[in-house]
């Protein structure tokens, strides 16, 4: 069975530049997560879904981050415009439920703004 | 507020040792508790779990048992492999649907 899919899987760009990441939950999940990892700050909750609706975004550092999730297959982080701080590795993760349901991570975009 | 606290890393085995990572927890109510594992250059995968005080929760030979008296979820294994090293992460969770991580501990395990 696929797993969770993330898009793309390294991205280097610019500063000022806007930055889209993709991911893919296992089909049937009904969850699905945003975190961000740094060394400095450890895995941070951005945002969460459940049936494609934002449940809490209280985890987005600013409004230059904002998450969407159009469909039960398809969710996208963007950051613009993008800052150097924003560096790090960005993983999506998904459940079929709440509660003691584990979740499914995927393999992580790592982010370098230049 | 809820938290979670690990100890800090890395711990550094030879193969074959005792392995003993400690977490304890802070929550207002009744978590379920979990161990996720991240190897380099991958996303976290559920090592174990347990519910409710006194779960044990057991998976690869890694073993955690919740301990409500000291909250308290450590995770142990008897005799480590190289390919054991990894990062390990200790997090609860309440009613609401999302996790609370520890910091991570790093296990460097050498033959």
């Amino acid at each position: 069975d696929a797993g969770v899919i993330q898009s793309p899987r390294h991205e280097v760009t610019e500063m000022g530049q806007e930055v889209t990441l993709r991911c893919k939950p296992i089909s049937g999940h009904d969850y699905l997560f945003w975190y961000r990892q740094t060394m400095m700050r450890g895995l941070e909750l951005l945002i969460y879904f459940n049936n494609n609706v934002p449940i809490d975004d209280s985890g987005m550092p600013e409004d230059r981050f904002s998450a969407k999730m159009p469909n039960a297959s398809f969710s996208t982080l963007k950051i613009q415009p993008s800052e150097p701080r924003d560096s790090a590795v960005y993983f999506c993760a998904s459940s079929p439920g709440g509660g003691n349901q584990p979740q499914h991570f995927g393999d992580g975009t790592r982010l370098s703004i230049l | 507020g809820d938290s979670v606290t690990q100890m800090e890393g890395p711990v550094t085995l030879s193969e074959e040792a005792f392995l003993t990572i400690n977490c304890t927890y802070t929550a207002t109510g009744y978590p379920s508790l979990f161990w996720y594992v991240q190897y380099p250059g991958e996303g976290l995968q559920l090592l174990l779990k347990a519910t409710k005080a006194d779960d044990k929760g057991s998976n690869k030979g890694f073993e955690a048992t919740y301990r409500k008296e000291t909250t308290s979820f450590h995770l142990e294994k008897g005799s480590v492999q190289v390919s054991d090293s990894a990062v390990y992460f200790c997090a609860l969770r309440l009613d609401a649907d999302k996790l609370i991580f520890g910091t991570g501990t790093r296990l460097q395990v050498f033959p």
